[in-house]
């Protein structure tokens, strides 16, 4: 079974501010993990992703995650943030090997004060 | 450019009345799901379909009906048994190529209760 745990329904940064959002997993085989963003009254939007190979992952407006097996994690940083970071933030795990239906996070909202 | 397609934007139900919500992609994807999210709660799987004319329940069935007659069209009823129908819809797609491929989304449907 797979599941995902996001630490904190909100967060709140100043615009200039590291971003840290976290993400941990449960999976009994090698997963997948996904970061999606989700802007107010629309659909989910890929930041990134890991699959296999460098743990550190770079993906679009400046995020970057780094999967760490031995603490089952999969935080999300920026390290500098900006008032257009404001959003809802998804954590989702695919469990390898199995029916690819991936389990999602309950969400984080971030919120970015100027 | 691809995507997909999520109809209507709003959608009101009156008492005892069965909705149905419209989903479209010209990806080529040949997975799609229907999601449901509350405030919170993240997304919930409703029903979910790797290939045509096949379909499988989620976490969250009862209430709900899907059909899968196409490949782009995956259309998702609200019946009158679903007592709580008030929420955010969000379709998805993906490829059924392994776990590593994201899903993209619709800009979702917004469901009410006159």
């Amino acid at each position: 079974a797979q599941s995902v745990t996001q630490l904190g329904s909100h967060v709140s940064v100043s615009e200039g501010a590291l971003v840290l959002l976290r993400c941990n997993y449960s999976s009994s085989v090698p997963p997948y993990l996904f970061w999606y963003v989700q802007y107010p009254n629309q659909g989910l939007q890929l930041l990134l992703k890991y699959t296999t190979g460098a743990t550190l992952v770079k993906g679009i407006n400046g995020f970057e995650a780094e999967f760490k097996k031995s603490e089952t994690s999969f935080h999300l940083t920026k390290p500098s943030a900006h008032m257009s970071d404001a959003a809802e933030y998804f954590c989702a795990v695919v469990t390898s090997g199995g029916s690819y239906i991936p389990t999602f996070g309950r969400g984080t909202s971030l919120i970015v004060h100027p | 450019d691809g995507g997909i397609t999520q109809s209507p934007k709003y959608l009101f139900r009156k008492e005892g009345q069965n909705v149905t919500l419209s989903c479209e992609q010209n990806l080529n994807h040949d997975a799609m799901y229907w999601y449901r999210q509350d405030p919170g709660q993240g997304l919930r799987l409703i029903y979910y379909s790797q290939i045509v004319n096949d379909f499988q329940k989620g976490d969250i069935a009862e209430g709900y009906s899907v059909s899968r007659e196409k490949k782009e069209s995956f259309p998702l009823t609200v019946t009158s048994a679903q007592k709580n129908p008030t929420a955010f819809y969000l379709c998805a797609s993906s490829p059924m190529t392994g776990g590593g491929q994201p899903q993209h989304f619709g800009d979702g449907t917004r469901l009410s209760i006159l």
